[in-house]
């Protein structure tokens, strides 16, 4: 069974910095390309970042560049979202996501969400 | 980028209705379109992919059709189970975007 279990997140201040990390399970995770998506309370869903299954390829939207750095172990089949100068804008359920095999194929496994609130 | 627009964003409809969900992309992304659904606290979960193919597990009254830039979501027959917020995504190219969601309330 395909499990995605996020960690990391929790309240911080304006400004600090955050790591989450996602641990996969039940599939060979060096295979796939991984992506981090948000949303913030009450509101829709907001793709972040994809990491290709080698780390060759990475993207990010433009709203998080030089902020968010996505990464990823193969060995300890874990994804990471290190995630700098918080600002309150951030406040979100921050999900990692499987995509699905083969030539283009969206996010067919998601992990239950780990909530970052940015406050003083 | 890409920017997806979905209508209605609230829907009102009864067990047993037929509802149909639109989403517009402002440039063509072919078949390169997803459909998840979303129930409050939950995650995501994948329903269509590349704009009309089932994902695993996905009963059949659920179909979506559409290419380039206008595709529908359509449930044959609402059943309770369906009351949930739905969104659709491209994926043509980075960076993907997401719809901004239709709730599909109870009347």
């Amino acid at each position: 069974e395909v499990q995605l279990e996020e960690s990391g997140g929790g309240l911080v201040k304006p400004g600090g910095s955050l790591r989450l990390s996602c641990a996969a399970s039940g599939f060979t995770f060096n295979d796939y390309n991984m992506d981090w998506v948000r949303q913030p309370p009450g509101k829709g869903l907001e793709w972040l970042a994809s990491i290709s299954s080698g780390s060759d390829y990475i993207y990010y939207t433009d709203s998080v560049k030089g902020r968010f750095t996505i990464s990823r172990d193969n060995a300890k089949n874990s994804l990471y979202l290190q995630i700098n100068n918080l600002r309150a804008e951030d406040t979100a359920v921050y999900y990692c996501a499987r995509e699905g095999g083969g030539y283009k194929f969206p996010l067919d496994y998601w992990g239950q969400g780990t909530l970052v609130t940015v406050s003083s | 980028d890409i920017q997806m627009t979905q209508s209605p964003s609230t829907l009102s409809a009864s067990v047993g209705d037929r509802v149909t969900i639109t989403c517009r992309a402002n440039h063509f992304i072919s078949s390169w379109l997803a459909w998840y659904q979303q129930k409050p606290g939950k995650a995501p979960k994948l329903l269509i992919y590349k704009a009309s193919n089932l994902a695993t597990g996905v009963p059949s009254r659920f179909s979506g059709s559409g290419s380039g830039t206008e595709f529908t979501l359509t449930i044959s027959s609402l059943q309770p189970d369906d009351f949930a917020t739905y969104f659709c995504q491209q994926y043509n190219v980075f960076s993907w975007m997401f719809g901004q969601g239709t709730k599909v309330e109870i009347k």
